[in-house]
C-alpha cells in the first residue's frame, strides 16, 4: 500500500521568503503525484501534478515541484511567497496501475506573515 | 462552470441517528470518490464509484457506512447509528475517468458533528 509523508506540520514564513515543503512517498511501482492546496474556508484545489515526462512540474500561482524518483520525493517549491499563499498544502499519490484513489499526506500548514 | 457540489454544508446530529450526505459531481465525470477529513487522521479515502458500481469500498470504516450512486451522477453516503468519532468533514471528488493520472476535483465538503 502507498503512504505519503509530509515532514513539516506547520511552516511560518515572511513574505518574499522562499518555500520548500517536503513530501516523500512509499510505493514500489510507478506513481502519479499531486499537490493540492486548501485556502482558509475554501475547498481543496489542485496546484500541480506529475504523471510522466519532465520531472520538474510547474503549477499555478508560481508553484513548482520536482519528482526525484531515487529519493521517492516530490517537494513543492516557490521562490517568493505572498501572504495569500497562507493555506494548507497536501501531497498525494496514486499508483499508475488500475484505478486507485488518492493517498494523502497529513498536510502542511503554511502561514505567511507580512 | 459548475463544480462538485455537496449538501448539506453542515450537519449536526445526535449520537445514534442516521445521516445522509449528498454529492453532485461535475457533469460528465464518470468517477466519484468519497474522502473523510478529520483532525487526527488527515484525509482518508472511503469509497469510489466508476459509473454506478463501487469497485473499491476498502476505506469504509465500518458496516455503518454505505454509499450508492444512481444514474452515474448523484451519490449518497449514509452513516447509520452515528457515533461521535464519525464527526469530520466528508469530501466528495469527481474525475473524468478513474485512471490514476486523472485530476480529482473536490467539493466544499459536509461538516458533520455528532453530539
Amino acid at each position: 500500500a502507498q503512504s505519503v509523508s509530509q515532514h513539516n506540520h506547520h511552516v511560518i514564513l515572511s513574505e518574499a521568503a522562499s518555500l520548500e515543503l517536503g513530501c516523500n512517498y512509499s510505493y514500489g511501482g510507478t506513481v502519479n503525484l499531486f499537490w493540492y492546496v486548501q485556502y482558509p474556508g475554501q475547498h481543496l484545489q489542485l496546484l500541480l501534478k506529475y504523471f510522466s515526462g519532465d520531472p520538474l512540474v510547474k503549477g499555478i500561482k508560481g508553484f513548482e515541484a520536482e519528482f526525484i524518483k531515487s529519493k521517492f520525493s516530490f517537494n513543492l517549491r516557490k521562490p517568493s511567497v505572498q501572504w495569500s499563499d497562507t493555506a494548507e498544502y497536501f501531497c498525494a499519490v496514486t499508483a499508475n496501475s488500475g484505478n486507485t484513489p488518492l493517498v494523502f499526506g497529513k498536510g502542511t500548514r503554511l502561514s505567511v506573515i507580512a | 462552470g459548475a463544480g462538485v457540489s455537496q449538501s448539506p454544508s453542515n450537519k449536526v446530529t445526535e449520537k445514534g441517528k442516521d445521516v445522509e450526505l449528498r454529492c453532485d459531481p461535475i457533469s460528465g465525470h464518470t468517477a466519484l470518490y468519497w474522502y473523510r477529513q478529520s483532525l487526527g487522521q488527515g484525509l482518508e479515502f472511503l469509497i469510489y464509484f466508476q459509473g454506478n458500481s463501487a469497485p473499491d469500498k476498502s476505506g469504509l470504516p465500518s458496516d455503518r457506512f454505505s454509499a450508492e450512486r444512481t444514474g452515474g451522477s448523484v451519490s449518497t453516503l449514509t452513516i447509520q447509528r452515528t457515533q461521535q468519532e464519525d464527526s469530520a468533514v466528508y469530501l466528495c471528488a469527481s474525475s473524468l475517468q478513474s485512471s490514476g493520472s486523472e485530476t480529482q476535483y473536490f467539493g466544499p465538503g459536509t461538516r458533520l458533528l455528532v453530539l
